[in-house]
C-alpha cells in the first residue's frame, strides 16, 4: 500500500493552466478507472473534485479536468484563480480491495 | 443535503482503546458504503477502512488490520470505528466519508484522536 506519487508543489499565475500528476502502478491506477481527486484547504474539509478519472460532481467548476494514461493520472486546472490555492490529493482503488492516496500537491497561485 | 457528523475523539494513552462514531443524514444510509480517512499532523490524507452497504465487505489499511474494526448500525444511521492497541502514529483527525463512485463523495468535519501518555 505505497502512496501514489505526486509533485510536492505546483505553482502558476492567475489565468494560467497547471497540471498535477499522480503516478502509481498496475495494481492501482493502471488497474482501474476508479481514480479521484480532492481539494483540501487547510483547516477545512476535503472536497471531491473529480471521480472515475474525468467526471466532475455537480457543482464543481469545469475549469477542473482529469485524465489518465497507463499508471499515471493528471488533474488540470485551467484559468487558475486565487481560490484554487490549496492542497490536492489523488486516490485510487487497488487490486487488494483497498484505497490509496497520493502524497499531496500544494498549489500556489503566484 | 448529506450531513456526516463525527464524534468520540479525544486523548487516549498508548495501548488504549477508543470508539469514534459518524452519524449520517440526508440520504438513504443503507444504499451506500462508508469509509474512514485520517490525516496525521503535518502529513497527507490516508485511507483507513471501508464498510459496504450491507456490512458483508470490510477492508482495512495494513497498519490497522487486527487493531481497528469498522461497523455500522442501520437503526441509527451511524458508522463506527473501534480502535484498539492505539499507537502514537494513530494520532490524527479522523474523517468519515460517504462512498460513491469508488470515491469519497462527502466528508464530515472530522474528529481528533490523540494518542499520548
Amino acid at each position: 500500500q505505497s502512496a501514489l506519487t505526486q509533485p510536492a508543489s505546483v505553482s502558476g499565475s492567475p489565468g494560467q493552466s497547471i497540471t498535477i500528476s499522480c503516478t502509481g502502478t498496475r495494481s492501482d491506477i493502471g488497474g482501474y478507472n476508479y481514480l479521484s481527486w480532492y481539494q483540501h484547504h487547510p483547516g477545512k474539509v476535503p472536497k471531491l473534485m473529480i471521480y472515475e478519472v474525468s467526471n466532475r460532481p455537480s457543482g464543481v467548476s469545469s475549469r477542473f479536468s482529469g485524465s489518465k494514461s497507463g499508471n499515471t493520472a493528471s488533474l488540470t486546472i485551467s484559468g487558475l484563480q486565487a481560490e484554487d490555492e490549496a492542497d490536492y490529493y489523488c486516490t485510487s482503488y487497488t487490486t487488494s480491495g483497498t484505497w490509496v492516496f497520493g502524497t499531496g500537491t500544494k498549489v500556489t497561485v503566484l | 443535503q448529506v450531513q456526516l457528523v463525527e464524534s468520540g475523539g479525544g486523548v487516549v494513552q498508548p495501548g488504549g482503546s477508543l470508539r469514534i462514531s459518524c452519524a449520517a443524514s440526508g440520504y438513504t444510509f443503507t444504499d451506500h458504503g462508508m469509509h474512514w480517512v485520517r490525516q496525521a499532523p503535518g502529513t497527507g490524507l490516508e485511507w483507513v477502512a471501508f464498510i459496504n452497504f450491507d456490512e458483508t465487505k470490510k477492508n482495512y489499511l495494513d497498519s490497522v488490520k487486527g487493531r481497528f474494526t469498522i461497523s455500522r448500525d442501520t437503526s441509527k444511521n451511524t458508522v463506527y470505528l473501534q480502535m484498539n492497541s492505539l499507537r502514537s502514529d494513530d494520532t490524527a483527525v479522523y474523517y468519515c466519508t460517504k462512498a460513491e463512485w469508488f470515491a469519497f463523495a462527502y466528508w464530515g468535519q472530522g474528529t481528533l484522536v490523540t494518542v499520548s501518555s
